[in-house]
């Protein structure tokens, strides 16, 4: 099984600035990488796949980059509405495997 | 635009079966572009992928739960369904519904999410 590791756990920053997240696989996924964004309650929203494709209706302030095993979410000019939990997931092997990372909570400072 | 519904009992006994069904509305299930997902998420915590179907009945399942799980597909209804058996309190968790693409296989769309809770 692939692993995903996240880090970190948590990110405290403020609004109107940049926020970097990153996400380790245990072997190689090439780009077959995906972002999701999740609030309390909701389910997750697609945010990024293929490492570095915005998903339909994804504000341009979100961008992802990396391959193989090293993977960023970074969000510029943070607003308020961006404060949530965020997971990577690796599809390589799809249909018959997906993993996700364990989150980033990216709270308000 | 496809959406996404879970549905289902929220409560469950031990060593029962919890069974859950997804209707997809706005699109078909038999589309050749995408497979059908469930994903479960226990309070507090992170996501599972538990499995996937094809509308052709193909089934892809999570080796953690492969001898508990099953997944199957009903074409005319433009559902599909999730059995998971001999259930414990370790699987108390919201289920999620979701559409893996075929190919870049990202989940997109996902359903809202229901809670199951397994107690006596």
């Amino acid at each position: 099984e692939i692993v995903m590791t996240q880090s970190p756990v948590t990110l405290s920053v403020s609004p109107g600035e940049r926020a970097t997240l990153s996400c380790r696989a245990s072997q190689s996924v090439s780009s077959n990488l995906a972002w999701y964004q999740q609030k309390p309650g909701q389910a997750p929203r697609l945010l990024i796949y293929g490492a570095s494709t915005r998903a339909t209706g994804i504000p341009a302030r979100f961008s992802g980059s990396g391959s193989g095993t090293e993977f960023t979410l970074s969000i510029s000019s943070l607003q308020s509405e961006d404060f949530a939990v965020y997971y990577c997931q690796q599809y390589t092997n799809w249909p018959s495997s997906y993993t996700f990372g364990q989150g980033t909570k990216l709270e308000i400072k | 635009q496809v959406q996404l519904q879970e549905s289902g009992p929220g409560l469950v006994k031990p060593s029962e079966t919890l069974s859950l069904t997804c209707t997809v509305s706005g699109g078909s299930i038999s589309s050749s572009n995408y497979y059908w997902a469930w994903i479960r998420q226990p309070p507090g915590k992170g996501l599972e992928w538990i499995g996937n179907i094809y509308y052709s009945g193909s089934t892809y399942y999570n080796p953690s739960l492969t001898s508990r799980v099953t997944i199957s597909v009903d074409t005319s209804k433009n559902q599909f369904s999730l059995k998971l058996s001999s259930v414990t309190a370790a699987d108390t968790a919201v289920y999620y519904c979701a559409r893996p693409y075929y190919g870049e296989s990202r989940f997109d769309p996902w359903g809202r999410g229901t809670l199951v809770t397994v107690s006596s």
